[in-house]
């Protein structure tokens, strides 16, 4: 079936420092895939997204790229800050008479001063 | 954007009373609405699937007498947790999905609801 396999966390990282947060899928046919984040104590907000193979999803300086050769969206930031401390959720959606969405297990990130 | 907004956020009650949490789209129709709970450093588990003017779809091993579920419009869907009892405690997050973004399914979220029994 769909899924959703995500790098397990915690992530710690100091200010500054590289971000990578893998994340490959399993589906039929051709999901659209998603990055979403979660502040402590709020809900889930959408951070990027791809919607065909080789779109790139950028926002906030995050960006992943639709690797369907790999099937893989893995999310990267250049340099984190204090502020993007948060637990990051991989998901894609699939339309099977029914749009269906699938969540990773979620990555918890702490970025340190 | 599209914004969702839950209210509740914080909610507590005491064994054996029903809690009603509200989620509503402000700025679209949301066609479909979806119930998640979430246990402490935990992914979303997806509850329920609701259709304005239909019954919601219920995921295998969720309790529909205890979690009711109404989507009496385009802009509002209801989580009642009946008879709640301690292990209720959870994070409770509703999603929204509106026409315009079902193309992609991209999900527009609530702030979540905190609801712990006594």
């Amino acid at each position: 079936g769909d899924s959703v396999t995500q790098m397990e966390g915690p992530v710690t990282l100091s200010e500054e420092a590289f971000l990578t947060i893998n994340c490959t899928y399993t589906a039929t046919g051709y999901p659209s895939l998603f990055w979403y984040v979660q502040y402590p104590g709020e809900g889930l907000q959408l951070l990027l997204k791809a919607t065909k193979a080789d779109d790139k999803g950028s926002n906030k300086g995050f960006e992943a790229t639709y690797r369907k050769e790999t099937t893989s969206f893995h999310l990267e930031k250049g340099s984190v800050q204090v502020s993007d401390s948060a637990v990051y959720f991989c998901a894609l959606t699939v339309n099977t008479g029914g749009f269906k969405t699938i969540f990773g297990a979620g990555t918890r990130l702490f970025v340190k001063a | 954007g599209a914004v969702v907004s839950q209210h509740p956020s914080w909610v507590i009650c005491k064994s054996g009373t029903s809690v009603k949490i509200e989620c509503r789209s402000l700025d679209f129709q949301a066609t479909t609405m979806f119930w998640y709970r979430q246990f402490p450093k935990q992914s979303l588990m997806l509850m329920a699937t609701s259709n304005e003017g239909s019954k919601a779809t219920y995921e295998q091993g969720v309790e529909k007498d205890k979690f009711l579920i109404n989507h009496a419009s385009l802009t509002l869907s209801t989580l009642t947790v009946t008879s709640a009892h301690p292990e209720d405690s959870s994070f409770y997050i509703c999603s929204a999905k509106g026409m315009v973004e079902s193309s992609t399914g991209e999900l527009f979220f609530g702030e979540g609801s905190r609801l712990t029994v006594l």
